[in-house]
């Protein structure tokens, strides 16, 4: 149960598009087209962004987008605003019922 | 509306037992399976463990395999969280969430997240 890899940080301006990366392996993010992603306020609770890879909840604007390739899922933000700024955790099902987390991308707007 | 409101977090020795409860409102709770999600502080987030809609099956990280029980009351819409033999690793805050579908089975996302219960383990 190793963590998914996610860069520590991404930045861009507003108005501008970031794209996060999330590598797994075949057993977790490249076996299952079970990706999540979630966003963190500071002192909040996590808030479900993109689930099944690409599909946003209701409420969940649709500058944000999921993708994912082989072993590594992505997470795109366009046209970058101010509350997007944020940590954001990828998460993959693992097999047996189990989930791995990403360790985390702090994203910061210009 | 969909709410979790977790208690039972707070201060305890290593070696200690803890028990954190999540109360659900506003869905059928027995639809959906639920997981215990930690953060500890300034980390990432960990998966815990799941349990099915029923309760009948059950799920854990390797971190804790042993030491911790999930388990449910589904006629109270409540899910609990069991931890024994507690160490300093385990200092987190803990989060309820619920399985983003019905299926009954701890297999896809969490889209419902309670604010979470601190669990402090020192001397």
């Amino acid at each position: 149960q190793s963590a998914l890899t996610q860069p520590r940080s991404v930045s861009g301006s507003p108005g501008q598009s970031v794209t996060i990366s999330c590598t797994g392996t075949s057993s977790d993010v490249g076996g299952y087209n079970y990706v999540s992603w979630y966003q963190q306020h500071p002192g909040k609770a996590p808030k479900l962004m993109i689930y099944d890879v690409n599909k946003r909840p209701s409420g969940v604007p649709d500058r944000f987008s999921g993708s994912k390739s082989g072993n590594t899922a992505s997470l795109t933000i366009s046209g970058l605003q101010g509350d997007d700024e944020a940590d954001y955790y990828c998460c993959s099902y693992a097999g047996s019922y189990t989930f791995v987390f990403g360790g985390g991308t702090k994203v910061t707007v210009l | 509306e969909v709410q979790l409101v977790e208690s039972g977090g707070g201060l305890v020795q290593p070696g200690g037992s803890l028990r954190l409860s999540c109360a659900a409102s506003g869905l059928t709770f027995s639809s959906y399976a639920m997981s215990w999600v930690r953060q500890a502080p300034g980390k990432g987030l960990e998966w815990v463990s799941g349990i099915s809609g029923s309760g009948g099956s059950t799920y854990y990280a390797d971190s804790v395999k042993g030491r911790f029980t999930i388990f449910r009351d589904n006629s109270k819409n409540t899910l609990y969280l069991q931890m024994n033999s507690l160490r300093a690793e385990d200092t987190a805050v803990y989060y309820c969430a619920k399985e983003v579908y019905n299926s009954g089975w701890p297999d896809d996302a969490f889209d419902i997240w309670g604010q979470g219960t601190m669990v402090t383990v020192s001397s």
